[in-house]
Parts: structure tokens; sequence; C-alpha cells
């Protein structure tokens, strides 16, 4: 079975500030992740995504994010936050077991302070 | 290429009443996946379909819920004799492959 813990249900920095948002992830095949970012009333968008190869992973928005396989962790950070980055962040997992369906975290709001 | 499309964005409906959401995938895409969000929660996984096929129902609760992906036509997923506890937004996703891309989803209120 897959599963997803984002640390910190919310976090709060300043603009211009290093955005660091935590996800640890438990999976019992290599993982596929994914980084979403929703937008009050809206869907889901996809900021970045692993599926194989480089462990660090660019996305929109200036977004990256590493793939530690031995901390099992797929953390998100941007060098200098903005105020449009503020959303809720959600990272997922998925397995090419054929499900393919996704699990998510909680989810992370992000407030970016003036 | 339009989105995956979901309709109506709002609903709502009276305690025992049906609720009936629809999914259009993004053109080309054969996969069909419905999650379910409450309030300050992440998304749940309900179902994947596929065309005429439901590949994975293990997400849908027991009862009330049911969902089919005819060969035309949109995805429903169709909750009879809602309760308040459905209150939620539902999203749909398609895919082609690994990636899932998102509708805006339906806001469900039961009342």
């Amino acid at each position: 079975a897959q599963s997803v813990t984002q640390l910190g249900s919310h976090v709060s920095v300043s603009e211009g500030a290093l955005v660091l948002l935590r996800c640890n992830y438990s999976s019992s095949v290599p993982p596929y992740l994914f980084w979403y970012v929703q937008y009050p009333n809206q869907g889901l968008q996809l900021l970045l995504k692993y599926t194989t190869g480089a462990t660090l992973v660019k996305g929109i928005n200036g977004f990256e994010a590493e793939f530690k396989k031995s901390e099992t962790s797929f953390h998100l950070t941007k060098p200098s936050a903005h105020m449009s980055d503020a959303a809720e962040y959600f990272c997922a997992v998925s397995e090419d077991t054929g499900r393919r369906a996704l699990t998510f975290g909680s989810g992370t709001r992000l407030q970016v302070q003036p | 290429n339009a989105g995956v499309m979901q309709n109506p964005r709002h609903l709502v409906r009276r305690r025992g009443q049906e609720a009936r959401l629809r999914c259009s995938p993004m053109k080309g895409h054969s996969h069909v996946y419905w999650y379910r969000q409450l309030p300050e929660e992440g998304l749940k996984f309900m179902v994947y379909l596929q065309k005429e096929n439901i590949i994975d129902e293990s997400g849908m609760p027991k009862e009330r819920f049911s969902a089919e992906f005819p060969k035309e036509g949109p995805s429903i997923l169709r909750i009879q004799q809602v309760v308040r506890g459905d209150s939620a937004a539902y999203f749909c996703a398609s895919s082609p492959e690994q990636e899932a891309f998102f509708g805006q989803g339906t806001r469900l209120t039961v009342v």
C-alpha cells in the first residue's frame, strides 16, 4: 500500500523567502511522485512530476523537487516566494502496477506575507 | 484541446435526492478517475474507469454510489439518496498514461 505524509498543514513565508514544503511517501514499488497546486475553488494543476531518471525535477512557476530514495522524500522548493504562490499544495504518489490512481497527502496551505 | 470538463460546477440537493456528476475527459484520454475532497482534506480516490469498464472501484462507498464511462458520452458519477455527509468537492481526472489532468470539480452541497 502507498501513502503520503505532508508535514505542516500550514506554512507561512515572507515574499522573496525560500519555500520548502515537505513530502514523505511509502511505496512497495518504485514510485511515481507528483506535486499539484490548487487555488481556491479550482481544480488541481500539475506543478511537476518524477517518474524515472534525474532525481531533481524542475516544474512550472520556478518550483522544483528532489526525489531522495534513501529518505523516501520528495520535498518541494522555490528559492523566492511570490504573492501569487499562495495556494494549497498536494503531494501525490502512484505506482505503475496497472491501478495508477493517485494517493494524495492531506495538503499544505502556503501563505505568503508581503 | 479543451481540458477536462466537469458539470455542473455547483450542485445543491436535498437529502434523499439523487446527484449526477458529469465528466468529459480530454480528447484522446481513455482513462478516467473520480476523487472526492472533503473540506480541509486531500483528495481521496474513488474509482478508475476506462471506456465501458470499471477497472478499480476500491475507493467507492459500497452503497448509493455508482460510476460509469459509456462508449459514447461523458463519465457519470451517481449518488443516490444523498446525505449531508456526501457534501464535498468531486474531481474527475483523465490521463493518457501516468500524468493526470484534473477538471475544476463539482461542489455538491446537500441541504
